[in-house]
C-alpha cells in the first residue's frame, strides 16, 4: 500500500539551531513530493515541492528539502530555526492522479 | 483576497443534526477536495472533484455528501452527525491533475456534542 511516514511525532530544537524533519515514502515510482506547514488554528501552507530535476529544492521561509531516491526520502531542512517556525509539518506525496497522501505530521517546538 | 475560503470557521452542533460546510475558491482551479483532520492531526482525503465530477471518493460514510454546483464551489453536507465526526475539515483546490499544488482553506472545526 502507498504510504508516507514521518518517523518523528514531535521535535524540539533551540532557536538558531539547525533542523531536519524526516519523511519516507513507499511508492513504486517517484511520486510528486511536498512539504506543508500548519500553524496553530490555520490551514496548510506549501513550503516546497519536488517534481523532477535537481534533487535539492528550495522553498519559502528558508526551508529546503532533498529527494534521495535510494532512500525513498524527502527530508526537510533549515539551517537556523526561528521561534516563528513552531508549527506542524506535513510531508505529502502524489502520483499520477489527484490523490495526495499526507504523513502523520511532525510537531516542531522551538525553545528560546 | 482569500484564495480558498470555508464557512463557517467553527461549527458546534448536537448529535443527529444535519449540517453543511461551504467552500469557495477564486483561483480559477478545476479541482477541489475535502480532507478530514482528526484530533491527532492526521489528514485524510475524503473527496475530490474535477470540473464538477467526482473523481475520488474514499471510504467515507454515505452520511457525507459533497455537492459541486460549479467549479469554484464544493460544499460538504453531513447528515445525522455523530460524535466521531468531530474534526477539522479542510477544503483545497488545484489546477489539473497529477502532482499539482493544492491550496488549502483555513479549515472548519466541527464539534459534535
Amino acid at each position: 500500500a502507498q504510504s508516507v511516514t514521518q518517523p518523528d511525532i514531535h521535535i524540539t530544537v533551540s532557536e538558531g539551531a539547525s533542523l531536519e524533519l524526516r519523511c519516507n515514502y513507499s511508492y513504486g515510482a517517484t511520486p510528486y513530493l511536498f512539504w506543508y506547514v500548519q500553524s496553530p488554528g490555520q490551514g496548510l501552507q506549501l513550503l516546497l515541492k519536488y517534481f523532477s530535476g535537481d534533487t535539492l529544492v528550495q522553498g519559502i521561509k528558508g526551508f529546503e528539502a532533498e529527494f534521495k531516491r535510494s532512500q525513498s526520502s524527502f527530508n526537510l531542512r533549515k539551517p537556523s530555526v526561528h521561534w516563528s517556525d513552531a508549527a506542524e509539518y506535513f510531508c505529502a506525496v502524489s502520483y499520477n492522479n489527484n490523490d495526495m497522501r499526507f504523513g502523520a505530521g511532525t510537531r516542531l517546538t522551538v525553545k528560546p | 483576497d482569500t484564495a480558498v475560503s470555508q464557512t463557517p470557521k467553527y461549527l458546534v452542533t448536537q448529535m443527529g443534526n444535519d449540517k453543511s460546510i461551504k467552500c469557495e475558491q477564486n483561483l480559477g482551479h478545476d479541482t477541489m477536495y475535502w480532507y478530514k483532520q482528526d484530533s491527532k492531526k492526521f489528514l485524510k482525503i475524503m473527496f475530490s472533484y474535477n470540473n464538477k465530477e467526482l473523481i475520488i471518493n474514499e471510504t467515507v460514510p454515505n452520511r457525507f455528501s459533497p455537492k459541486s454546483p460549479d467549479k469554484a464551489h464544493l460544499n460538504l453536507h453531513i447528515n445525522s452527525l455523530e460524535l466521531g465526526d468531530s474534526a477539522v475539515y479542510f477544503c483545497a483546490s488545484s489546477q489539473g491533475t497529477g502532482g499539482n499544488i493544492q491550496y488549502f482553506g483555513a479549515g472548519t472545526r466541527l464539534s459534535v456534542l
